[in-house]
């Protein structure tokens, strides 16, 4: 069954970063986009970006645009978003998640979250 | 401000029939683009319930239904349980934005 565990989030400063991770299983992870998606507390869901199958494409929101970097290890079958220069606005659940296909415009997989918390 | 609107409540006694609607506009659900619906238990990550306008992933029971009009759309769920109280999203796709996997901001149901 497909599995997706998220990692890597903690409480960290302002400005500083963090990186986290998301192992996929169950699926042929290469043949898959993959989807950041974040949720502050108390707050409803914001698509944070998205990678390529390949890797070749890769597009963020504007709140992030600059400062997060999405990425993937297909031979380890895990994707990444190296997020910097944290604000207390980027508090959040992160979620991994899947496109389903190519021409599919929602997420059919959802990890369980990683909680990131930016505070002094 | 989201760029899809939804009720931010909305609530119905076990066995009744309840519905939340989700308003775009002419970039987003207007244009074309599918409406798709998740659902969030308290303390868990969002799980697909309706993708397409109206179709069911396997394990989603026929009580649950979607559909698409113009530049809205709607959940539908009949027969409530007491498990079905959850928060429910809608989302579409916008052309207008570079931000374009885009959101409601969520309904809580309450199952009174």
């Amino acid at each position: 069954q497909v599995q997706l565990v998220e990692s890597g989030g903690g409480v960290v400063q302002p400005g500083r970063s963090l990186r986290l991770s998301c192992a996929a299983s169950g699926f042929t992870f290469s043949s898959y986009a993959m989807h950041w998606v974040r949720q502050a507390p108390g707050k409803g869901l914001e698509w944070v970006a998205i990678i390529w199958h390949d890797g070749t494409n890769k597009y963020y929101a504007d709140s992030v645009k600059g400062r997060f970097t999405i990425s993937r290890d297909n031979s380890r079958n895990t994707l990444f978003l190296q997020v910097n220069s944290l604000r207390a606005e980027d508090t959040a659940v992160y979620y991994c998640a899947r496109r389903p296909t190519s021409a599919s415009y929602y997420f059919d997989y959802w990890g369980q979250g990683t909680l990131v918390t930016v505070s002094s | 401000q989201s760029v899809l609107t939804q009720p931010p409540s909305v609530s119905g006694a076990p066995g009744q029939r309840v519905t939340i609607s989700c308003t775009g506009s002419s970039s987003n659900i207007g244009a074309g683009y599918d409406v798709h619906w998740y659902q969030q238990l308290p303390g868990t990550a969002p799980k697909l319930l309706i993708y397409g306008n109206n179709n069911r992933p396997s394990g989603v029971p026929d009580r649950i239904s979607g559909s698409k009009s113009g530049t809205s759309a709607s959940l539908a769920i009949t027969g409530l349980q007491a498990d079905d109280e959850a928060d429910y999203y809608c989302q579409s796709y916008d052309s207008s934005l570079s931000g374009n996997w885009v959101f409601g901001g969520g309904t809580k149901l309450t199952v009174l």
